[in-house]
């Protein structure tokens, strides 16, 4: 079965510094990972994904994430936070070999970003 | 703005009302799905469609039950809710089975008295 961790439930970085978000998963083969936002009262948004390739993917809103397979992560970062990113991060995987387009979320990570 | 849409946005009922859920996708999409997201728990995968075929039950209740009439559309019909079902009920849409980016409603908070 796959699983998605998402060891904090908060994180908290002032304006201009930049930001990570923690995605640890754990699947059978290779996998699809990706990150979403969610806005309040919205529902999620697609940031960016990894299938295969170049480790460091590049996403919406100047957002990238990097894949590490030794330590099987998913981290979410950017370089310099604005207030406006202020939402829910939602970490997600999917079996590469898995017969539907079915994905196992983490329980989201809220970004607070301070002016 | 995501091409799904959903209505209600808001929804209160008592346990013993029915009512139900739609879901319209604008994209083309095969495949549809149904999560509910309640705080601090993961997104819980409810149902998927494919192709308007059910390919996927996770263990829901039968309070619940989905309708696919074809593929752009998706209902969530409800019955004898239990105050523990109040959660946002989220629909998402995918191009077909086997395809990973899904994208999602703004979903539809639900409130069970």
């Amino acid at each position: 079965a796959q699983s998605v961790a998402q060891p904090e439930d908060q994180v908290n970085v002032a304006e201009g510094n930049p930001l990570t978000v923690k995605c640890t998963y754990s699947v059978s083969g290779n996998p699809y990972l990706f990150w979403y936002v969610q806005y309040p009262n919205r529902g999620l948004q697609f940031l960016l994904k990894y299938i295969t390739g170049d480790n460091l993917v590049k996403g919406s809103y100047g957002f990238e994430a990097e894949f590490n397979k030794s330590q099987t992560s998913f981290h979410l970062k950017k370089p310099s936070a604005l207030v406006s990113d202020s939402a829910l991060y939602f970490c997600a995987v999917r079996a590469l070999n898995s017969g539907y387009s079915t994905l196992t979320f983490g329980k989201g990570t809220m970004l607070l970003v301070s002016p | 703005e995501t091409g799904v849409t959903q209505t209600p946005r808001h929804l209160v009922m008592g346990m013993t009302n029915k009512k139900s859920l739609k879901c319209e996708q604008h994209l083309g999409h095969n495949a549809m799905y149904w999560y509910k997201q309640s705080a601090k728990k993961p997104l819980e995968l409810m149902f998927v469609y494919n192709f308007k075929e059910q390919t996927e039950n996770n263990s829901v209740p039968s309070r619940f039950s989905p309708e696919c009439p074809n593929s752009s559309h998706l209902f969530l019909h409800l019955h004898t809710l239990q105050p523990e079902d109040s959660a946002l009920y989220l629909c998402a849409s995918s191009p077909s089975s086997g395809t990973e980016t899904q994208y999602f409603g703004p979903g539809t908070r639900l409130l069970v008295l």
